[in-house]
């Protein structure tokens, strides 16, 4: 079954980019089908959808944070990726990557915390 | 955006009981060319990620127990735990996957009575 890991720095400075990759083991990530998707979870709340890049290169993004989101493939490396600028402390989240195939929710990576401060 | 309207927001119930969790969406996730209602049932164990436990509003994931069921269509949805187990204590969200952005409701936390 597919696995997903999310990396990337724990800690970020206001004003900057966040970047996170998540690697994806036991599947393709070219696999016909699969949308590969980013969740963010605010510390003690509920889950907000940040987008998605299905496995042909489209992408779509939540309208609330499309302005600074870029989510990419790796197809190299079997990883995507997710850029998020200009983030403030309201960034501050774990972030999960996960995949959909048809857009059928079935796979989480386990998540990574960052914290967006000075 | 369709909104996901979870309920209650806790319960506590006894071991071996049955536990209910409803969700409501602000339109139909019903798609009428499929007859598949996209809606998604998630498990958050305390300090894990959440895992997929029912998609299409009914169909468990590979693995899943079955005193986990789903049910509802249209707009109308709930989660039933029978025979509570104590590895049951999670937060419960359902997601809708019809239309873009998708949701998830705000979350039901279930406990040990």
């Amino acid at each position: 079954q597919v696995q997903l890991q999310e990396s990337g720095p724990g800690l970020v400075k206001p004003s900057q980019t966040l970047s996170l990759t998540c690697t994806v083991s036991g599947g393709s990530i070219s696999s016909s089908g699969y949308h590969w998707i980013w969740i963010r979870q605010h510390p003690g709340k509920g889950l907000e959808w940040i987008g998605y890049i299905y496995y042909s290169g489209s992408t779509y993004y939540n309208p609330s944070l499309k302005s600074r989101v870029t989510i990419s493939l790796d197809t190299s490396k079997n990883q995507f990726s997710l850029n998020l600028n200009s983030v403030t402390a309201a960034d501050t989240a774990v972030y999960y990557c996960a995949s959909a195939i048809s857009t059928v929710p079935h796979y989480w990576g386990q998540g990574t915390l960052v914290t967006v401060s000075s | 955006d369709i909104v996901m309207t979870q309920s209650p927001d806790s319960l506590a119930v006894s071991l071996g009981e049955r536990a209910t969790i409803n969700c409501k969406s602000s339109q139909s996730v019903l798609y009428s060319s499929n007859d598949k209602n996209y809606l998604a049932w998630h498990q958050q164990k305390p300090g894990q990620p959440p895992k997929v436990l029912i998609y299409w509003a009914s169909t468990r994931e590979s693995g899943v127990p079955d005193r986990f069921s789903g049910s509802g269509s249209g707009t109308d949805f709930t989660l039933t735990i029978n025979s509570l187990q104590a590895e049951d204590v999670a937060v419960y969200y359902c997601q809708q996957y019809y239309n873009t952005p998708w949701t998830f409701g705000q979350g039901t936390k279930v406990e040990i009575k």
